[in-house]
């Protein structure tokens, strides 16, 4: 299995553009979640899906967005990237709420 | 909160020695815990986790100690190995979809 997949492994974004961070898992779990890593800070949730077609915001969802169509998917749409939004990007999987989370390598976003 | 940053406190041990890595965790609700292992550019992995009804739990290496009156959670890695060299993270949570994680500790092995 490949677990959870995320791609593009980094990116550079110019302020105002948009771009789509794309996330897949192949373990059939329903619960599905978006963080950000910046340094010197814990992970913060960005959105997170109970299941197809059910999201939800986290701590910090502004400049964001998020859609569940399949179990599979989770893709994250950064509308008009700030430098704001420069950090590491982790998507994470779950089969249970409260369950172990399974992470994904990461995109590494610049925004300039 | 926990982060691959570059102020992140260090534990420098030499190979062959047993590592402790400490975590205070922050809410008396939380029921599951679990270590992750963070390497440069890399995704955190999942070590071990303890759920709140055991104080102590085992893997290969690896063992994770839970105390619940003062809110404490530590990682022992046996004989550390350069390969164990990562940031290591606690993460918490109340059984609901929200997790805190820890700041983290950077583990440097020295050969």
């Amino acid at each position: 299995n490949a677990g959870v997949t995320q791609t593009p492994k980094f990116r550079i974004l110019k302020i105002g553009q948009s771009m789509t961070l794309q996330c897949t898992q192949d373990m059939n779990h329903n619960y599905m979640y978006w963080y950000r890593q910046d340094p010197g800070m814990g992970l913060k949730l960005i959105y997170y899906s109970v299941g197809a077609g059910i999201t939800d915001k986290g701590e910090v969802p502004n400049g964001y967005n998020v859609s569940r169509s399949t179990t599979e998917d989770f893709p994250l749409r950064l509308e008009l990237a700030a430098p704001s939004q420069t950090s590491v990007y982790f998507c994470a999987s779950s089969d249970r709420q409260g369950g172990k989370l399974f992470f994904g390598s990461g995109t590494q976003l610049s925004v300039l | 909160g926990e982060s691959v940053g570059l102020h992140l406190p260090t534990l420098s041990v030499q190979e062959g020695d047993n590592s402790i890595i400490n975590c205070a965790y922050s809410n008396s609700a939380s029921d599951y815990f679990i270590w992750y292992k963070q390497e440069s550019g890399k995704g955190p992995q999942f070590i071990i986790d303890i759920r709140s009804n055991m104080d102590k739990r085992q893997g290969q290496r690896v063992t994770v100690l839970l105390n619940k009156t003062v809110k404490h959670l530590s990682l022992q890695i046996a004989a550390t190995q350069p390969g164990d060299s990562a940031v290591y993270f606690c993460a918490e949570t109340p059984g609901t979809y929200k997790y805190i994680f820890g700041t983290g500790t950077r583990l440097k092995v020295l050969a």
